[in-house]
């Protein structure tokens, strides 16, 4: 069966960065693009960016271009998301997601907490 | 951007009764390629992930009860539970994938 497993919560001060992984399982990775979905409390979902699994390559949203680094390692099936520059807003749950157009399998998330 | 503006907000409905859910998006979604309109449903409730419920507007997604259903075309988008229960208090999301990514605001679904 189809499963992303995501790396344990952290907790980072203002100014550090942040490296979440997620490692798939249950498909073949390199087909599917991987996208990165945050949810702050209390607030809706929002896209970070995604990464194509078969070469690596990447788009960002705006709001994220050049804090978010999305990355792959393809002989052990996991991708990476890594953010900088962590304020208190960045406090949120972070999810990887299957793309299948749509979002069809989603990871546990991972909690990010920015405090000083 | 394509933004996604769903109503109402909340809404409290008794156990048994419909659930209507809009969703409108600021450009069309309806791809010309394979005439199918790029937009989703999801449920989200506290403590786990986003589910699926509905894909390509109308197309039930893997084991999604069929009380559960998506109407609309182009710009305006409707989900509709038909006999609600209890185990739908939720948020639920419409998402479109036309261009990009983008989420609706959500709307929480509670009984009344």
């Amino acid at each position: 069966q189809v499963q992303l497993v995501q790396s344990g919560a952290e907790v980072k001060k203002p100014g550090a960065s942040v490296k979440v992984s997620c490692k798939a399982s249950g498909y073949t990775f390199s087909v599917y693009y991987i996208h990165w979905v945050r949810q702050a409390p209390g607030q809706g979902l929002e896209c970070l960016g995604w990464i194509r699994t078969a070469n690596g390559d990447t788009d960002y949203t705006p709001k994220f271009q050049g804090r978010v680094t999305l990355t792959r390692d393809t002989s052990i099936n996991t991708v990476y998301m890594e953010l900088s520059r962590l304020t208190s807003d960045d406090t949120a749950m972070y999810y990887c997601v299957r793309e299948n157009w749509f979002y069809d399998f989603w990871g546990q998330g991972t909690l990010v907490t920015v405090s000083s | 951007d394509i933004v996604m503006t769903q109503s109402p907000d909340s809404l409290a409905v008794s156990l048994g009764e419909r659930a209507t859910i809009n969703c409108k998006t600021s450009q069309s979604v309806l791809s010309s390629s394979n005439n199918g309109n790029s937009l989703a449903w999801y449920q989200k409730k506290p403590g786990q992930p986003p589910k699926v419920l509905i894909y390509w507007a109308s197309t039930r997604g893997s084991g999604v009860p069929d009380r559960f259903s998506g109407s609309g075309s182009g710009t305006d988008f409707t989900l509709t539970i038909s006999s609600l229960q209890a185990e739908d208090v939720a948020v639920y999301y419409c998402q479109q994938y036309y261009r990009s990514r983008t989420f609706g605001q959500g709307t929480k679904v509670e009984i009344k």
